[in-house]
């Protein structure tokens, strides 16, 4: 059983292009949550989406950000005309059900706009 | 609100005991979970407390009050390979909210 899948590990864009990532969740979990690290610290919450449902995006930025899940395929985060301060790890987790299980967490994407 | 508090950083020596504490306040609760990150690599579950009092799984140890908002993750016999951060989350119906996780180093 795969674990949680994210691509690609390291991701590079200048200023103004789009970075889009992907998490694909382990087998049999329909819950996704996408998370955002800076360096030295915490996981910020950013999206909770079930297949084709976004639940919570109460900690994505208003604009240039967006996410999916479809009913078939990866959950993508889409960062549209990238700025210097998107540069961080983004986190990808999945779970079975929500909130009363564990969490399974993706490598991650480090993603550094230049 | 939901806020999650612990310390930043802790330092300890090989072959003792730790415990990082960790308070929180939510308006819902599901449960308070533990994991540790080493630098530059994906968050791996420790342990996980629904109801009050200790779990132990091995070196590690997790204790819960609900009432007070509290929780503990004790290591003991610690090993060098145990410096990383620990990261204290609850959830509540559905998301998980982390706090900014205490890095411990283990000195020889």
């Amino acid at each position: 059983n795969a674990g949680v899948m994210q691509n690609p590990r390291h991701l590079v864009r200048r200023r103004g292009q789009e970075a889009r990532l992907r998490c694909s969740p382990m087998k049999g979990h329909s819950h996704v949550y996408w998370y955002r690290q800076l360096p030295e610290e915490g996981l910020k919450f950013m999206v909770y989406l079930q297949k084709e449902n976004i639940i919570d995006e109460s900690g994505m930025p208003k604009e240039r950000f967006s996410a999916e899940f479809p009913k078939e395929g990866p959950s993508i985060l889409r960062i549209q005309q990238v700025v210097r301060g998107d540069s961080a790890a983004y986190f990808c987790a999945s779970s079975p059900a929500g909130g009363g299980t564990e969490a399974f967490f993706g490598q991650g994407t480090r993603l550094t706009v230049v | 609100g939901q806020n999650i508090d612990q310390p930043t950083e802790m330092t300890a020596t090989e072959g003792a005991i730790v415990q990082i504490n960790c308070t929180y306040q939510t308006s819902g609760f599901n449960g308070l979970f533990w994991y540790q990150q080493h630098a530059g690599e994906a968050p791996t579950f420790l342990s996980y407390n629904v109801l009050d009092g200790l779990e132990e799984k091995g070196r590690f140890s997790s204790f819960l009050s609900r009432s007070k908002g509290y929780s503990y993750l004790l290591l003991k016999e610690l090993q060098m390979k145990d410096s990383a951060s620990y990261l204290c989350a609850h959830s509540g119906t559905y998301k998980y909210i982390f706090g900014t996780g205490t890095r411990l180093k283990v000195l020889a």
